[in-house]
């Protein structure tokens, strides 16, 4: 079945670039998403790209895909300590409409 | 306008009872779906209503799980009886029109379940 990983941890300093990497392996995904998660909130749609698209911007965030690899990655710019947040990739594909999620990146920016 | 709601926050039960959670999706959103994150697990899909019809439940996990939208409004989902490994968060999530293609999902804050 299809599946999405994620790494669990990823700690930056305030001020780096962070990057957070995703791998699915539905080769029929068509779209892809990036969700943050605050302490106690729910999940807050970032970005999200069309498997036809290799990069989106948005603001401090950049959004790679490499469909050939199956790999998604989520960079922030600059970032900030209100960026602490879990962040979940997931992909859905036009057959269906559920999303499968990865287990969420548990970012920690140190001041 | 209002983004999806979900109640109660937070709930304690202890195994064997019942407990019922309650979504109210963004108005006039067709699609509306349950996920489950279960022990810092991914979240993983329940099901999909469009409308009032079930479109999609092979996410539930076994005939203790009860999901309804009666109306094509608000949706419930009972656990009868709990057990601990339904411990987790329940997300709640709607998107707009069913013949539209993909739409993005809009989640609520999910509902914190511990089963002691």
């Amino acid at each position: 079945g299809e599946d999405v990983e994620q790494s669990l941890f990823l700690s930056v300093r305030e001020g780096d670039s962070s990057v957070i990497n995703c791998t699915y392996t539905d080769s029929s995904s068509t779209y892809l998403y990036w969700y943050k998660q605050e302490p106690g909130a729910g999940l807050q749609l970032l970005t999200y790209i069309f498997s036809n698209m290799d990069m989106k911007q948005d603001q401090r965030l950049t959004v790679l895909l490499n469909k050939k690899d199956k790999h998604l990655s989520l960079r922030i710019a600059d970032t900030q300590t209100g960026d602490s947040a879990i962040y979940f990739c997931a992909e859905s594909n036009s057959g269906t409409y559920k999303y499968i999620f990865g287990t969420g990146t548990r970012l920690k920016v140190l001041a | 306008e209002a983004g999806v709601t979900q109640f109660p926050s937070h709930s304690v039960i202890e195994k064997g009872q019942t407990v019922t959670l309650r979504c109210d999706p963004i108005s006039g959103h067709d699609n509306l779906y349950w996920y489950r994150r279960v022990m810092g697990k991914e979240i993983k899909f329940l099901l999909h209503f469009v409308k009032e019809s079930k479109q999609d439940e092979s996410g539930m996990p076994n005939n203790r799980f009860l999901a309804e939208r009666t109306g094509g409004t608000y949706s419930t989902l009972k656990v009868q009886p709990a057990e601990l490994e339904d411990s987790g968060v329940y997300f709640c999530a709607s998107s707009p029109i069913w013949d539209k293609g993909q739409e993005t999902q809009y989640f609520g804050p999910g509902t914190r379940l511990l089963v002691l």
